[in-house]
């Protein structure tokens, strides 16, 4: 089955600094790849997702890079802001085969 | 436009109790999904239904464990017998379609067996 890992676990930025969080996965046949922001205690919250079908998508400050080649997909936060210091999950899913999450990473922006 | 509903958001139980936890998708998803979340661990799949099927518990336990989605009222998670390592947070999410559409996380539901 599908084995998805994060890295790294945790990471510590300046802020307006960037935040880079990647994640390898291993079954070729996947072809959804969503991000989710977790803060404490709260619900798990989609920020970004991409499909095999592109190797980069953006959204004002987040883009996510994906190489099929190598079976790996990349998050990428630019102007870091404090509120971006949460727990991010990555997963992937081919489509007939649930989703699989990451360990996750937490992200502390330090003003 | 609610989002998922879950409830209780709260639930504590003794060994050996039943633990039943409630989802509601979002308005117009019938597909739903239950995964469970260990303290500084990622989330684990564990049941995936539509309305009055279950689509896949491969990753549900077999023993104590069940899941339902009737025609009408919110999905269901029962767990039977509840010991300490049951506690954990538990998510639903809904999409309008397969494990490929945008899946909508609940509030989750935090249960601490004593």
């Amino acid at each position: 089955g599908e084995n998805v890992e994060q890295h790294p676990s945790t990471l510590s930025v300046q802020e307006g600094d960037s935040a880079v969080i990647k994640c390898t996965y291993s079954d070729s046949a996947s072809n959804y790849f969503p991000w989710y922001k977790q803060e404490l205690g709260k619900r798990p919250q989609l920020i970004i997702d991409i499909r095999s079908n592109v190797g980069e998508k953006k959204d004002q400050r987040i883009a996510v890079t994906l190489n099929k080649t190598a079976k790996h997909f990349s998050l990428h936060i630019t102007e870091t802001q404090p509120e971006d210091s949460a727990v991010y999950f990555c997963a992937a899913s081919s489509g007939n085969t649930p989703l699989v999450f990451g360990k996750g990473t937490r992200l502390s922006v330090i003003a | 436009n609610a989002g998922v509903m879950q409830n209780p958001r709260h639930l504590v139980r003794r060994r050996g109790q039943e633990a039943r936890l409630r989802c509601s998708p979002m308005k117009g998803h019938s597909h739903v999904y239950w995964y469970r979340q260990l303290p500084e661990e990622g989330l684990k799949f564990m049941v995936y239904l539509q309305k009055e099927n279950i689509i896949d518990e491969s990753g549900m336990p077999k023993e104590r464990f069940s899941a339902e989605f009737p025609k009408e009222g919110p999905s269901i998670l029962r767990i039977q017998q509840v010991v300490r390592g049951d506690s954990a947070a538990y998510f639903c999410a809904s999409s309008p379609g397969q494990y490929t559409d945008t899946q909508y996380f609940g509030p989750g539901t935090r249960l601490t067996v004593l």
